[in-house]
Formats: C-alpha cells, structure tokens, sequence
C-alpha cells in the first residue's frame, strides 16, 4: 500500500528565510507526488505536482518541491517565506488500489514569524 | 463560479441520527471523492466515484453510504451517527485524467 509521512508536525521560520517542509513516500512503482495547503477553515488548495520529467517542480506561489527518487523524498520549498504563507501543508501520493485517489501525510504546520 | 459545493458548513447531530451532507460540482468531473480530515491523520478516503452510477469504497467506509445518480451530485449518508464521526469532510473532484483535484471548502460535523 502506498504511504506518505511528514515526519515535522509543526515547522517555525523567520519572514524572508527560506523554508523546507519535509515528505518522504513509500509506493509500489512510479509516484505521483502532490503538494496541497490548507488556510484555516479553508478547503485544499493544489500547490504543485510531479509526475514525471525534472526532478525540481515549479508550483504556485513561490513554492518548489525537489523530486529524489533514491531517498524516496518530495520536500517542499521556497527561498523567502511569507507570513501570509503560515498553514497546513500536506503532501499526498495517487494510489492506484483506490482509483487513483490520494493518500495524504498527516500534514505539516508552517508558521512564518514576522 | 464553478467549482465544488458542500452542504451544510457546520452541523451537530445526536448520536443514532442520520444525515446526508450534501457534494455539487459543475465542472462535469467523472470523479469524485469524500475525505475525512481528523487531527494528527491527514484526509483519509471514504468513498469514491470514477462516474455516474459507479461507486467503490476506500479507506475508511464503515458507517457512511454514497450513491451517484448524476455526473453533478454525490451525496454521502450518515446511516447511525457516532461521535466516532465528528470530523471535518471533504468533497472533491477531477477530470477524468485524475491529475489534479479541487476540493470543497468542507462540512464540520460534530456528533454528541
């Protein structure tokens, strides 16, 4: 079965420091690795994907995530950290078991103090 | 403005009641899907639907019923409520290539 973790419940980074939220993954073949972020009382927001091609993806925001397939990673980036960037951030992998619906990590919470 | 639509935000129950919360998309997706989203767990599957009139169960379905009889709707039944239920959930759906899915800002569903 597939399995994500996010092994930080809460992360804490200075205005303008850049950030990294960290998930690894465990999959039976290739994966397909997402980024969500939630604000609070909000629903799911899509932040970035890999599926296949470079291993550094682009996604909304600001935010970059770094593809390493021998250290089963996806770790989230972004070189300067808002405050408006403060939420819970979760990473999830597709799982073909549950027609290709995602299994998530548990979620990361990002603080950017000001 | 298109997107996915849950009914009602908020909603507390007695144990032993039932309801349906209410999931609308207008984005003509094939799949759609409801989560629920406890503390320290991360969203968690209970059911899903890949069309009209196809439904199959996922991580966690015990106590929960869905049905889709429109490509727009996908209600998800509360058959008995048990505080075990009291979570925040989720609808979403995607295009049929499945590649990217839009949520639904949630049902906050405390069970006493």
């Amino acid at each position: 079965a597939q399995s994500v973790a996010q092994p930080e419940d809460q992360v804490n980074v200075a205005e303008g420091n850049p950030l990294t939220v960290k998930c690894t993954y465990s999959v039976s073949g290739n994966p397909y690795l997402f980024w969500y972020v939630q604000y609070p009382n909000r629903g799911l927001q899509f932040l970035l994907k890999y599926i296949t091609g470079d291993n550094l993806v682009k996604g909304s925001y600001g935010f970059e995530a770094e593809f390493n397939k021998s250290q089963t990673s996806f770790h989230l980036k972004k070189p300067s950290a808002l405050v408006s960037d403060s939420a819970l951030y979760f990473c999830a992998v597709r799982d073909p078991h549950y027609g290709q619906n995602f299994v998530f990590g548990p979620g990361t919470r990002l603080s950017v103090l000001p | 403005n298109a997107g996915v639509t849950q009914t009602p935000k908020f909603q507390v129950l007695k144990t032993g009641q039932s309801m349906t919360l209410q999931c609308a998309q207008d984005m003509n997706h094939e799949y759609m899907s409801w989560y629920r989203q406890d503390p320290g767990m991360g969203l968690r599957l209970i059911h899903y639907s890949v069309g009209a009139g196809i439904t199959d169960q996922g991580e966690v379905p015990n106590g929960y019923n869905v049905s889709r009889s429109t490509t727009e709707d996908f209600p998800l039944r509360l058959l008995s409520a048990a505080p075990s239920q009291t979570s925040v959930y989720f609808c979403a759906s995607s295009d049929d290539r499945g590649s990217t899915y839009t949520f639904g800002s949630g049902t906050r569903l405390t069970v006493v």
